[in-house]
């Protein structure tokens, strides 16, 4: 069964910081990875999504994640983080061909002080 | 191009009555997915319509239904609500039936409901 794991629960890190958000999961096949983000009070917005390929995915708003099978991992990073990027993240493994039933996990909530 | 719009945003209810949420889906989408999201289960898929038809469906008791018209508009309904009920309910429509790289899901902002 497919599952997602987020270790951190809260990030804090300091505007024009780097950053990088923690996802393993678990899939028997080549997954398929999102990774979403969700502003209070809103839905999610898609940040970027890996099929296959290179195992660099580059999404909007600066984001980009790496593909790791040997680590089971698809890591969100960003080089320089803007006040704007406060929200939560959330990973996600999709079902397979023919379901749009995303396995997603707990999500990591991220604070940027100034 | 307009996204994903749910209403109503918020809905107060009492235990005991059922609810229609509503959905619209981004022009030119055909599938259309619910999510509940609550702090202690986090987001759990409901089920997925395509072409007027469930074509899948999550873990959730009979009293969660959904339907999609020739439009692709969607609705869900819970019926004999409890408490545990009250949570963020997430609309999300895709091109396709199921998950590929063409057709990633994109979420409406959800309609709040709460059970009291």
């Amino acid at each position: 069964a497919q599952s997602v794991t987020q270790p951190d629960i809260h990030i804090t890190v300091s505007e024009g910081a780097s950053l990088e958000l923690r996802c393993n999961y678990s899939y028997g096949a080549t997954p398929y990875l999102f990774w979403y983000v969700q502003s209070p009070g809103q839905g999610l917005q898609l940040l970027l999504k890996y099929f296959s390929g290179d195992t660099l995915v580059q999404g909007i708003k600066g984001f980009e994640a790496e593909f790791k099978r040997s680590q089971s991992s698809f890591n969100l990073r960003k080089p320089s983080v803007h006040w704007s990027d406060a929200a939560e993240y959330f990973c996600a493994v999709g079902a397979g061909t023919g379901a749009n039933n995303l396995f997603f996990g707990t999500g990591t909530r991220l604070t940027v002080i100034p | 191009k307009a996204g994903v719009t749910q209403t109503p945003r918020y809905l107060i209810k009492t235990r005991g009555q059922q609810v229609t949420l509503s959905c619209s889906p981004i022009s030119g989408h055909r599938s259309v997915s619910w999510y509940q999201q609550t702090p202690g289960q986090g987001l759990q898929f409901l089920f997925e319509y395509f072409s007027e038809t469930q074509r899948n469906k999550g873990n959730f008791p009979g009293r969660f239904s959904g339907r999609q018209f020739s439009n692709s508009r969607s609705e869900m309904n819970v019926s004999t609500l409890e408490l545990g009920d009250s949570a963020l309910y997430l609309c999300a429509s895709s091109l396709e039936v199921g998950t590929s790289y063409n057709s990633p899901l994109h979420f409406g902002n959800g309609t709040r409901l709460t059970v009291t």
